[in-house]
């Protein structure tokens, strides 16, 4: 599975928009980007994946450039109970299930 | 109702001894899995179980082994414990199927302390 690069840290204010970026320039054609969160003492939350749409549901958005090396997940309006780790994955469906976190974000929304 | 629930939440217990931890789903998934995270906070997959097959991880030591009485319950036994095997473990469950594989639902967590 492809590897992933994303900044060790990122803050940002209450009520604005937290764009989170991740690399994976070694993305194959036939994984997915997946983006889980882990909020403090709590087990990780899935959040969304693509493949190269963009897509959105009630949680973010995730946006997947056209050569698919990059994707940012978008939180419209950060709150501080938005404050966690948020891991990027890049995985093919059906990988024998062995999903693994590498280090993440750790997003601090303030007030 | 709790999706995926884990016992106990907190377990402290000396070196050497044998502990479970328990774990249900009561969402109707076919995969569950155990994973690790260690005081750096790296969380590590441990092993993958569904009917059909367990995957495991080739760093686990044979003194973890995961007991599946039925599709809906992944306990954890860890035999002669170490001082390294202090950590939170999180149970893990998914569908089956290509859009749901790697949707997981994880457990609120055991924290192991080993004395």
């Amino acid at each position: 599975d492809a590897k992933t690069t994303q900044p060790p840290s990122m803050d940002c204010a209450e009520g604005r928009a937290a764009n989170l970026p991740c690399n994976h320039s070694t993305i194959s054609g036939n994984e997915y980007v997946y983006w889980y969160r882990q909020i403090h003492s709590q087990g990780p939350q899935y959040i969304i994946h693509g493949l190269k749409n963009n897509e959105t549901n009630e949680m973010a958005s995730l946006i997947i450039t056209e050569d698919r090396k990059s994707s940012t997940l978008i939180l419209p309006h950060a709150t501080l109970r938005d404050t966690a780790v948020y891991y990027c994955i890049v995985i093919r469906h059906n990988a024998g299930n062995m999903l693994t976190f590498g280090g993440g974000t750790r997003l601090m929304v303030k007030p | 109702d709790t999706a995926v629930s884990q016992t106990p939440k907190y377990l402290v217990t000396q070196m050497g001894n044998d502990k479970s931890i328990k774990c249900e789903q009561n969402l109707g998934h076919d995969t569950m899995y155990w994973y690790k995270q260690d005081s750096k906070k790296f969380l590590k997959i441990m092993f993958s179980y569904n009917n059909k097959e367990l995957i495991i991880n080739e760093t686990v030591p044979n003194r973890f082994s995961p007991k599946s009485p039925d599709k809906a319950h992944l306990n954890l036994h860890i035999n002669s414990l170490e001082l390294g095997d202090s950590a939170v473990y999180f149970c893990a469950s998914s569908p089956q199927g290509l859009s749901g594989a790697n949707v997981l639902t994880f457990g609120a967590g055991s924290r192991l302390t080993v004395l």
